[in-house]
């Protein structure tokens, strides 16, 4: 099956600062990709649809100022926490959309970012 | 609206039996796809099994099947012979246009 990637796999960052989250699809170019998180014996919540070349669509409530993503190549796209708060920590998952999977919609998961903030 | 729901906040099953996690959707779309995805507790989702709702038949994956009951709207996964590695949590998604909607997942524990 294709394989996503995930960079870094666990951070941990102070208070006020920014930290970047990398998704690579790594044998599929990926025109969507998606950013979720996941709060501890939750479910995946949605933030926003990154689509390569344009501006990323973010579900209601998620302040796309704080949590900014690119996508600017077929291969990457990257959110970045920005001036994270402890609030802010959770389990991060990035997902690509790949259009000739056997599942017309399918999704492929990355490994997931766990992001500390202190 | 909840667009899908897994009742079944955690279940327990005797290693070598079968078992059944529940998952109703709603929708109004005629197209869509239901998926189910494991995730151990190392945080990975792993994807399960897929089935397209036009689908006449039930999808099967080794061990996992599906069983779609388009009607009831429900998208029951069985799971075959459990294994101790099948402990994880379980989530039921569901593709509607453009978006995916997920439950808030099972967890299965084997028992030896």
């Amino acid at each position: 099956g294709a394989v996503v990637s995930q960079h870094p796999s666990r951070v941990i960052c102070k208070s006020g600062t920014s930290v970047k989250i990398e998704c690579r699809s790594l044998d599929f170019q990926a025109t969507t990709m998606f950013w979720y998180r996941q709060f501890p014996k939750q479910s995946l919540m949605l933030m926003a649809t990154s689509n390569e070349g344009s501006k990323a669509t973010y579900e209601q409530g998620v302040e796309k100022d704080k949590f900014l993503i690119n996508h600017a190549s077929l291969t990457l796209s990257t959110l970045t926490v920005t001036s994270a708060h402890p609030e802010d920590s959770s389990f991060y998952i990035c997902s690509a959309r790949d259009p000739s999977g056997r599942a017309t919609y399918e999704q492929y998961f990355g490994p997931g970012t766990r992001l500390t903030v202190t | 609206a909840q667009k899908i729901t897994q009742t079944q906040p955690g279940m327990f099953v005797q290693e070598k039996e079968a078992v059944t996690l529940d998952c109703t959707y709603d929708t109004s779309d005629q197209s869509y796809g239901l998926f189910w995805y494991k995730q151990p507790s190392s945080g990975e989702m792993i994807f399960l099994i897929y089935q397209g709702s036009y689908d006449e038949q039930n999808a099967t994956e080794g061990r996992y099947s599906l069983n779609f009951q388009k009607a009831r709207k429900s998208a029951n996964l069985v799971i075959s012979a459990s294994q101790l590695g099948d402990s994880a949590m379980y989530f039921c998604a569901m593709r509607s246009g453009n978006q995916f909607y997920f439950g808030t997942g099972t967890s299965l524990t084997v028992i030896p």
